[in-house]
């Protein structure tokens, strides 16, 4: 199983720029979601899906936009990059329900830069 | 105040210590996670426990509800174990709170 794949692993926009990190898993997990990391603060969770169909805004929504067609793929868009989005961006998935109490599967990370 | 505190934030010790972080959080959790995170890699998890203790390794956990407090051991340490711990809790909600993470180094 190759887990969750994440890619690219490096990306540079210009701010105004669109793109889309992909993310798939082959774990059959129902929970997916997605998280930025800023230096000297935790994971903040930016979106979340429970399900093919189901997504809900987490801690940091605004700028992004997700979908969830399949229970393997969570893309994550960037609609209109900002310097503010810099930040390095993870996926995971996991089991649900009781998703707290479930190992948590992380993809290898993008390092993304908004100039 | 974070829900999720960790101390020590920066953590340098000699090969072959015994080392502990520590994570105290301020919610009420169903669990608490501790994950991995070495330089430039991805994140991996290495616990999940919601009572008692867990081990794994040279790795330890150790969790008490009542005191909001875990901990996490390091045994013999060594230069590989050099990397970002950190921990997470959850509730009953699908989302968990993350600290800010403790960066451990280990010197040969």
């Amino acid at each position: 199983n190759a887990g969750v794949t994440q890619t690219p692993k490096f990306q540079v926009l210009k701010t105004g720029q669109s793109m889309t990190l992909q993310c798939a898993q082959d774990m059959n997990h129902e929970y997916m979601s997605w998280y930025r990391q800023d230096p000297g603060m935790g994971l903040r969770l930016i979106h979340y899906s429970v399900g093919a169909g189901i997504t809900d805004q987490g801690e940091v929504p605004n700028g992004y936009n997700v979908s969830r067609s399949t229970t393997e793929d969570f893309p994550l868009r960037l609609l209109s990059a900002a310097p503010s989005q810099t930040s390095v961006y993870f996926c995971a998935s996991s089991y649900f329900p009781r998703t707290a109490r479930e190992k948590l599967f992380f993809g290898s990370g993008t390092q993304l830069s908004v100039l | 105040k974070n829900e999720v505190e960790q101390s020590p934030q920066n953590l340098t010790a000699q090969e072959g210590e015994f080392i502990t972080i520590n994570c105290s959080y301020s919610v009420g959790i169903s669990a608490l996670h501790w994950l991995q995170q070495h330089p430039g890699g991805g994140i991996v998890s290495l616990f999940m426990l919601s009572s008692g203790k867990k081990k794994h390794g040279r790795l330890i956990a150790t969790i008490n509800i009542q005191e909001k407090h875990s901990s996490l051991h390091i045994t013999a340490s060594h230069p590989r174990d050099s990397a970002v711990y950190i921990c997470a809790v959850g509730g009953a909600t699908n989302k968990l709170i993350f600290g800010t993470g403790t960066l451990l180094a280990v010197q040969p």
